[in-house]
């Protein structure tokens, strides 16, 4: 079953504008991960944030983590119409099993229009 | 190329037949997982591998579905009599290590997915 709810479900903006997405997850967590996923290719890492960080900085991303509220955000600032595709939001689990499977948000789809 | 391959990468199966996808992690990966990808939503997990053991194979969704990797490298996922539910995109991962570094993880690197279309 998905760890929780993205918001927007779609988010339709125009290059230059910035995007921000929503995740929620349910359980206790020792980091969250924002994955891309464009048609035809597989996910890509974004962006890593672990628990007792409150934000991250990478390129043209921000990522903020709220374990208080057990929510997370990704602002794109700037967007591209390369940015299009869809955005996943990931969470660990099976902290004390020796490895880590991913459960994935259902996903914000982004369009960015020239 | 250096990432992870998966093959077919389009599967037309008529329901009831049987269908293997295949995964190529990257070279030397111990960890390698499958997730299913259901249209319009996140991917699911399926089962886990470390080398050539299946240490976690919970996400199958019935015995229809068996998955191998019998010499900790390329993995199979086998799914019989095909029912059309099953349609999804199925994704393999692999990862260099297991479980925790230092507080860090472990990415995991996607292949492309085959996507199976039951008829």
């Amino acid at each position: 079953s998905q760890q929780g709810e993205e918001d927007p479900q779609a988010l339709s903006i125009q290059e230059g504008e910035n995007a921000t997405m929503n995740c929620s997850y349910k359980t206790s967590i020792n980091n969250l991960q924002w994955y891309r996923q464009n048609s035809g290719r597989g996910l890509v890492h974004l962006i890593l944030i672990r628990s007792n960080e409150r934000e991250k900085h990478s390129g043209r991303l921000r990522v903020t983590l709220d374990t208080s509220k057990k929510s997370s955000s990704l602002l794109i600032t700037a967007s591209r119409a390369a940015d299009t595709a869809s955005y996943f939001c990931a969470t660990p689990s099976g902290m004390n099993t020796g490895f880590q499977k991913l459960v994935f948000g259902t996903g914000t789809r982004l369009l960015v229009s020239p | 190329g250096a990432g992870v391959s998966q093959s077919p990468r389009y599967k037309v199966a008529k329901r009831g037949q049987d269908v293997a996808l295949r995964c190529d992690p990257i070279s030397g990966h111990v960890s390698l997982f499958w997730y299913q990808q259901a249209l319009g939503q996140g991917p699911e997990f399926l089962t886990y591998f470390q080398n050539e053991a299946q240490l976690d194979k919970s996400g199958l969704p019935s015995d229809r579905f068996f998955a191998e990797r019998p010499e900790g490298s390329v993995s199979t996922l086998k799914i019989q009599r095909t029912q059309q539910e099953d349609s999804a995109v199925y994704l393999c991962a692999s990862s260099l290590r297991t479980g925790h570094i230092a507080g860090g993880h472990n990415e995991q690197f996607f292949g492309p997915g085959t996507r199976l279309t039951v008829l």
